[in-house]
């Protein structure tokens, strides 16, 4: 099975900082990696499709990028409302389709 | 509006069983793959189970394989997990939720809890 890492495990920021959370793959997945973002008591929420298409409807502050085996999910410029925990997740070839252990990101 | 019901959890004691459903609504239900997603408490996101449009194609987690059974009928616009054998490391909610074209979860339910207790 494919594992996924992501890093870090969790950060503080301030509004209006530029985040970055990295997500690398055990083995090459091409550009099949998603993002997802997770307020506490709801269900996940799709950021990031293919590595880098922006889902609809998602603020353009959120950008995705990388192929192969290493990926990034950026913010430009934090808000309020994204304190979250994100998740990445591989979707290659047939299932499992692993997640990412999760980024939480805080206010600093 | 897509939507995603999911229903059926509850407490139940080790070894016992439990079915899951989710009910699907504003899409073709058969025209799409299908997944439940679980998360224990305070933990991370682990799928657990994928199923075809047709229900021809299953796959399940190491985790959860020869114990829970995923299933469709198209003609309810519903998806099922049945959960037998449980443990309390299968303590979490689950979601049901939609692919899309990159194998994306495209849309998820609320979820539903399922606590493992004696």
């Amino acid at each position: 099975d494919i594992q996924m890492t992501q890093s870090p495990s969790s950060l503080s920021a301030s509004v209006g900082d530029r985040v970055t959370i990295t997500c690398r793959a055990s083995q090459t997945i091409s550009n099949y990696l998603n993002w997802y973002q997770q307020k506490p008591g709801k269900a996940p929420k799709l950021l990031i499709y293919a590595a880098s298409s922006l889902q609809s409807g998602v603020p353009s502050r959120f950008s995705g990028s990388g192929s192969g085996t290493d990926f990034t999910l950026t913010i430009s410029s934090l808000q309020p409302e994204d304190f979250a925990t994100y998740y990445c997740q591989q979707s290659y070839s047939t299932p499992p389709w692993t997640f990412g252990q999760g980024t939480k990101v805080e206010v600093k | 509006e897509v939507q995603l019901v999911e229903s059926g959890g509850g407490l139940v004691q080790p070894g016992g069983s439990l079915r899951l459903s989710c009910a699907a609504s504003g899409f073709t239900f058969s025209n799409y793959e299908m997944n439940w997603v679980r998360q224990a408490p305070g933990k991370g996101l682990e799928w657990v189970s994928y199923i075809s449009g047709s229900g021809s194609t299953i796959h399940y987690a190491d985790s959860v394989k020869g114990r829970f059974t995923i299933s469709r009928d198209n003609a309810k616009n519903s998806l099922y997990l049945q959960m037998n054998s449980l443990r309390a490391e299968d303590t979490a909610v689950y979601y049901c939720a939609r692919v899309a074209v990159w194998n994306h979860f495209e849309y998820w339910g609320q979820g539903t809890l399922v606590t493992v207790s004696s």
